[in-house]
């Protein structure tokens, strides 16, 4: 079965400097991958989706995020960070041929300090 | 166009009691899943819906069921409740299948059992 690993329950950077959230999947087929971001007491919002076309996917807020088969990762980054980054980051990973539902992993919590 | 909506927000609730969730998804969307989310076991799927079937269920015991109608809407309902179904219970809409397309997230409802 598929599965999400975030590394970090809890990453905590400077405003401005750069945000590295962490995602490894587990897949035997090729995946589809997502990152959510979810603010206090709120839903989750969607950044970022690959859906096997480019590797470098950008998102929403100046995120992005790059697909390596061969690390089997898919980080989330954004060159500089800004107070109103601070939130919950889930990564999520669905096999699109096997009508799968979504499966998420724990998420990360970004603080940003200024 | 409005976004996903959760039906209550707030929801206080005593060990045994039942209760039902209701959730709107985007008009025009056809496919709705529903997650619970704690802060030990993070997102979890309970089930999807699409045009009123149930196409997948997550592991979570016979007490939780849920529904969709003609319209799309969905609820669900969990009977004798326990302690440990504290959670926000998140809704989640799209136009097709899940493991594809963009699932946009409700607010959510939060339960307490008491």
């Amino acid at each position: 079965a598929q599965s999400v690993t975030q590394l970090g329950s809890h990453v905590s950077v400077s405003e401005g400097a750069l945000v590295l959230l962490r995602c490894n999947y587990s897949s035997s087929v090729p995946p589809y991958l997502f990152w959510y971001v979810q603010y206090p007491n709120q839903g989750l919002q969607l950044l970022l989706k690959y859906t096997s076309a480019a590797t470098l996917v950008k998102g929403i807020n100046g995120f992005e995020a790059e697909f390596k088969k061969s690390e089997t990762s898919f980080h989330l980054t954004k060159p500089s960070a800004h107070m109103s980054d601070a939130a919950e980051y889930f990564c999520a990973v669905s096999y699109p041929s096997g009508n799968t539902p979504l499966v998420f992993g724990k998420g990360t919590r970004l603080s940003v300090i200024a | 166009k409005a976004g996903v909506t959760q039906t209550p927000r707030y929801l206080i609730k005593t060990r045994g009691q039942q209760v039902t969730l209701s959730c709107s998804p985007i008009s025009g969307h056809r496919s709705v899943s529903w997650y619970q989310q704690t802060p030990g076991q993070g997102l979890q799927f309970l089930f999807e819906y699409f045009s009123e079937t149930q196409r997948n269920k997550g592991n979570f015991p016979g007490r939780f069921s849920g529904r969709q109608f003609s319209n799309s809407r969905s609820e669900m309902n969990v009977s004798t409740l326990e302690l440990g179904d504290s959670a926000l219970y998140l809704c989640a809409s799209s136009w097709g299948a899940t493991s594809t397309d963009t699932q946009y997230f409700g607010p959510g409802t939060r339960l307490t059992v008491l």
